[in-house]
């Protein structure tokens, strides 16, 4: 069976400070993918990033940041000077080769003040 | 290029009554999921469908819910005789191909809000 686990509920930042979302999986697939979501105040769900499991290099894009380790089945997500704009949930998914469901977290609140 | 567009926003519906949401998938994309996102949850898968197939509905409750995704229009979900507990956001996701290692990201749409009185 699938899980993923954000253990954080809620967090709350000020401006410009760093912040880190974490996410850990669960899976006895060897394939799979891992993704963020990003779901602000208007409610729609944001497609962030898709990382495959052969891949554990970490990305960057722009202020964001991934750190992917298979060791720790952790995926976890950096935005560096955190704006107001970041506010949001944050959803981590896993999709693994077996089937097409996304599995998601419950979510991470993240309120950025100014 | 439209993305996945999803209507109505906002469906009220009476204990009872039945509720129809609408998704059309991304131009190109012939996959689509439903997934609900209760209060205080994350989303939950519910049925995944290629046109005129359903996939996989393992997520969907027996009973009162269906979905379709014809060869033309949009997918619908339905939920009849609907009930306080039915209240939630539905939100259907779209993508090109789907399983194995080609597997392709999926797109959400805006969501449909529905609330049982």
């Amino acid at each position: 069976a699938q899980k993923v686990t954000q253990a954080q509920t809620e967090i709350s930042v000020v401006e410009k400070e760093d912040v880190t979302l974490d996410c850990v999986y669960e899976t006895r697939d060897t394939t799979y993918y891992l993704f963020w979501y990003k779901q602000p105040p208007s409610g729609e769900l944001v497609f962030l990033i898709r990382r495959n499991s052969f891949d554990e290099q970490n990305e960057i894009s722009g202020r964001y940041s991934w750190n992917f380790q298979k060791s720790t089945s952790s995926f976890n997500f950096t935005i560096t000077a955190s704006q107001v704009v970041d506010s949001a949930v944050y959803f981590c998914a896993l999709l693994t080769g077996a089937n097409s469901k996304l599995t998601f977290g419950k979510g991470i609140t993240l309120s950025v003040r100014p | 290029n439209a993305g996945v567009m999803q209507n109505p926003r906002h469906l009220v519906r009476r204990r009872g009554q039945e509720a129809r949401l609408r998704c059309s998938p991304m131009k190109g994309h012939s996959h689509v999921y439903w997934y609900r996102q209760l209060p205080e949850e994350g989303l939950k898968f519910m049925v995944y469908l290629q046109k005129e197939n359903i996939i996989d509905e393992s997520g969907m409750p027996k009973e009162r819910f269906s979905a379709e995704f014809p060869k033309e229009g949009p997918s619908i979900l339905r939920i009849q005789q609907v009930v306080r507990g039915d209240s939630a956001a539905y939100f259907c996701a779209s993508s090109q191909k789907a399983g194995g290692l080609a597997v392709n990201i999926q797109y959400f749409g805006a969501g449909t809000r529905l609330s049982v009185l």
